[in-house]
């Protein structure tokens, strides 16, 4: 069955380190998505992108970027981690507008 | 920039019916949608409407969408334990991919 994967699902890190969130799907998707969830803030776009080679800002985008190599993939990075980028973190993908968001199982990351 | 408001909680009976509401800015909004959050987990479609509907119902769900109000309801009948979770709201931002997310409401079902 085709699905997403995130990893790792936990990670801890320290301030100032890069990580890198990695996102995989295999319904071969065009789309994909990620987010992160905070306490009363419900979810938030991070980036995302339409198409290999393709990337876009979304609302929260600053510290983060991403890169889009191949369909499949869509990887996360926190070049200099801060504390305030302590969260849980989505991905998803969809194949068309419109139709349904799958949403990865999230990755728990914590800065100290 | 769009927005999308939910309460913040929500404490019903094991049988009774549950009505988890929401509030959209969008004024252009075509697609709107109901996601389902458990705990550890990641968020689960339960359904959507298009803005040219009033009432979409599947089983035990109910959607009701007031478009001159841009108000967006869910209604679970027979609530049962299992439905505990948190329930978001979202909007599809115009001619995008994007999601406009609610902060969500968590549902708790008392025995």
């Amino acid at each position: 069955d085709a699905e997403i994967t995130q990893s790792p699902r936990h990670k801890i890190t320290e301030t100032g380190r890069q990580v890198t969130l990695a996102c995989h799907q295999t319904w071969n998707h065009n789309n994909m998505f990620w987010y992160r969830q905070d306490l009363g803030h419900g979810l938030r776009l991070i980036h995302y992108s339409y198409g290999v080679h393709d990337t876009n800002k979304g609302e929260v985008s600053d510290g983060y970027s991403v890169s889009r190599s191949n369909t499949e993939d869509l990887p996360l990075t926190l070049e200099s981690a801060a504390s305030s980028q302590t969260s849980v973190y989505f991905c998803a993908s969809t194949r068309a507008r419109g139709d349904t968001q799958y949403f990865g199982p999230g990755t728990r990351l914590t800065v100290l | 920039g769009e927005d999308v408001e939910q309460s913040l909680f929500l404490s019903v009976r094991e049988g009774d019916s549950s009505v988890i509401n929401c509030t959209y800015t969008d004024s252009s909004s075509t697609y709107l949608y109901w996601y389902k959050q458990e705990p550890g987990a990641g968020l689960q479609l339960l359904t959507y409407i298009f803005s040219n509907m009033d009432m979409k119902q599947d089983q035990r769900l109910t959607v009701l969408l007031n478009k001159k109000d841009k108000h967006l309801s869910l209604r679970i009948a027979d609530t049962q334990t299992g439905d505990s979770a948190i329930y978001f709201c979202a909007d599809l931002v115009d001619s995008s991919y994007k999601l406009i997310f609610g902060s969500g409401t968590r549902l708790l079902v008392r025995p």
